[in-house]
Parts: structure tokens; sequence; C-alpha cells
């Protein structure tokens, strides 16, 4: 498959145990942030998003933590799934600003 | 719901000639955007067209351009390629221009300049 980043942070994980990936954004107006997961040979997949007004969402074995005091966003995913292996990026967007992407983590899910 | 598709998935090129990139978006999605993704720089955003129209431009040189067409599909073009330009070409559609709006991803162009 492609590489989409050759030394990009690494969580490991067993396989059942929860996740959590962290994300730094940079603009403090921002107002909308998605996640999104990269599997390898395919382009990001939405998962989960979260609005500025708000600090918690949670969606289907993920929840979003936005946490604006110290611009930090985080990725929750309960029971971790060897399907959930992949890069993951948060996306920051600034009132219909272009997205901005984080660097990415890619997560390695050990049976 | 046929997904965003974007044509070629692989193209091989050779420094200094030229490539289109085609994206076509979801059926009644009418903003295209489109990103660069790199091993060392990651995801970054080229342009955004909502009803043929630029709306946002992001930090590259001249060299890399886009349309779009009345049926939302996209075209971007990048002249006198050079090696650096060897990425993965991302287009993602959504509704609007709106940052609410959630963005459906290709699976991207392989670009390789040799």
């Amino acid at each position: 498959g492609e590489s989409v980043g050759l030394h990009l942070p690494t969580l490991s994980v067993q396989e059942g145990d929860n996740s959590i990936i962290n994300c730094a954004y940079s603009n403090s107006a921002s107002d909308y942030f998605i996640w999104y997961k990269q599997e390898s040979g395919k382009g990001p997949q939405f998962i989960i998003d979260i609005r500025s007004n708000m600090d918690k969402r949670q969606g289907q074995r993920v929840t979003v933590l936005l946490n604006k005091t110290v611009k930090h966003l985080s990725l929750q995913i309960a029971a971790t799934q060897p399907g959930d292996s992949a890069v993951y990026f948060c996306a920051e967007n600034n009132y219909g600003q272009n997205f901005v992407f984080g660097p990415g983590t890619r997560l390695s899910v050990l049976p | 719901k046929a997904g965003v598709t974007q044509t070629p998935r692989y193209l091989i090129k050779t420094r200094g000639q030229q490539v289109t990139l085609s994206c076509s978006p979801i059926s009644g999605h009418r903003s295209v955007s489109w990103y660069q993704q790199t091993p060392g720089q990651g995801l970054q955003f080229l342009f955004e067209y909502f009803s043929e129209t630029q709306r946002n431009k992001g930090n590259f040189p001249g060299r890399f351009s886009g349309r779009q067409f009345s049926n939302s599909r996209s075209e971007m073009n990048v002249s006198t390629l050079e090696l650096g330009d060897s990425a993965l070409y991302l287009c993602a559609s959504s509704l609007s221009y709106s940052s609410y709006n959630e963005q459906f991803f290709g699976p991207g162009t392989r670009l390789t300049v040799l």
C-alpha cells in the first residue's frame, strides 16, 4: 500500500483495549474539527466531528474531546479492533476557510 | 450513491512535463477541494472550488492550478513538474463550502515525477 507517513508518531494498543489519539491544533479561532481515518491505499474517511461550542461528542465506539483552553483535541476508540489500524488525522476549520490537517498518528492494533 | 472518483489512480511523469488530474464529486455535491499528501508535509490544502469559482487557495506556486466545470467535476493541473511534486493528490467533495459540511475524499491519484 501507499505510505502515508514514514515517520508518524505511532500508537500501539492491544486488541480490545481503548485507544486515545491526541492532536494539538493551531488556530484558537477554529470552530469546527473533524477526525479522519486513512487506511493504506485509500483516501481519508470521516469518523466524527465536533463544533467549538461543544467539548465532547460521542459516536459508535468513538468519542471526541475538545479542550479549547489548550487547543487540544483527542479521539478515544473503545474496544480497539484490528480494523482500526490506520493513520488518524485531526482537521480544523476556521469559519469556512480551508481545513488544516494535523500530521497524523499511526494506530497499530496488536493481536 | 457513488463516492468521489479520481482518475487516473497512478501516473508517472518526468520533470518539466505537465499533468492533469480529474475528480468527479458525489452527485449533488458542489464543492470540490484538492489536497497534496506527502510523507514529509502531510496533507496540505491546494484549492477549493464551488460553483465553478475558486473560493480558497493554499500556499502553492502558480504551477498548480485548477478549475471546476458546470457539472461540478474538477481538474487540477501541474505544469513544469518537479521531483518534489511527487505525491498523493486527493480530491474531496462536500455539499457546499460551509465549514460545517463533511468532506468526502476520493482514493487519490499517486503522481510520481522522475
